[in-house]
């Protein structure tokens, strides 16, 4: 149990247009789900912390315009980079917390790989 | 604030062999959890071991075993019997009111 799924799993897209990511609890209900980047060979950084059905919290130094993060759902975050730029280019992790007994532990998607041209 | 230090960009063992992977950490939460989370190649994040930071008892999984030193604010991840299958970069994580990583150890393992 406990399976995170994300989508897409890689993305090439032009400068100046805007990608979406989906992020899915598959079969529990995640009340809390993080975003995070992840550069080559380095660590995961914390961009917001997304709670469903209010607005994310965003980690200083990250923009709130520029990354939009949506928690329709007990099950559903999305991130869309708007506008991306090459320097947006990197791995984007998103991660659910289950709650109850196993509340601080965080179960991780897969990651979608961002290339933007 | 938390913080989390992996001192040890990379770190080889022989298969077979044990090898420790160092953490420490700092944190102002009373109440806090440490976790050691793996990343193969594929880039998914695996859950190795957590530790809960009002336990004494040091964590364990089947090869994977914590030394805590809570005092020292010290958290090394052991990994006995070690496996081709080991290789990967490892992270050391710390939650007290978000999930806070170290730079990662990437762990070669040599047959």
């Amino acid at each position: 149990g406990a399976v995170v799924s994300q989508h897409p799993s890689w993305v090439i897209c032009k400068s100046g247009t805007s990608v979406k990511i989906e992020c899915r609890s598959l079969d529990f209900q995640a009340t809390t789900m993080f975003w995070y980047r992840q550069f080559p060979k380095q660590s995961l950084m914390l961009m917001a912390t997304s709670n469903e059905g209010s607005k994310a919290t965003y980690e200083q130094g990250v923009e709130k315009d520029k990354f939009l993060i949506n928690h329709a759902s007990l099950t559903l975050s999305t991130l869309t980079v708007t506008s991306a730029h090459p320097e947006d280019s990197s791995f984007y992790i998103c991660s659910a917390n289950a709650g109850g007994h196993r509340g601080n532990e965080q179960f991780f998607g897969p990651g979608t790989r961002l290339t933007v041209l | 604030a938390q913080t989390v230090t992996q001192s040890q960009p990379e770190m080889s063992v022989q298969e077979a062999e044990t090898v420790t992977l160092s953490c420490t950490y700092d944190t102002s939460e009373s109440d806090y959890y440490l976790f050691w989370y793996k990343q193969p190649p594929s880039r998914q994040m695996i859950l190795v071991i957590r530790q809960e930071a009002y336990k004494q008892q040091n964590a364990t999984e089947n090869r994977f075993s914590v030394n805590f030193q809570k005092a020292a604010k010290s958290f090394s991840l052991k990994i006995s019997d070690s496996q081709l299958g080991d290789a990967a970069m490892y992270f050391c994580a710390s939650y007290g009111n978000k999930l806070v990583f170290g730079a990662g150890t990437i762990l070669r393992v040599k047959s």
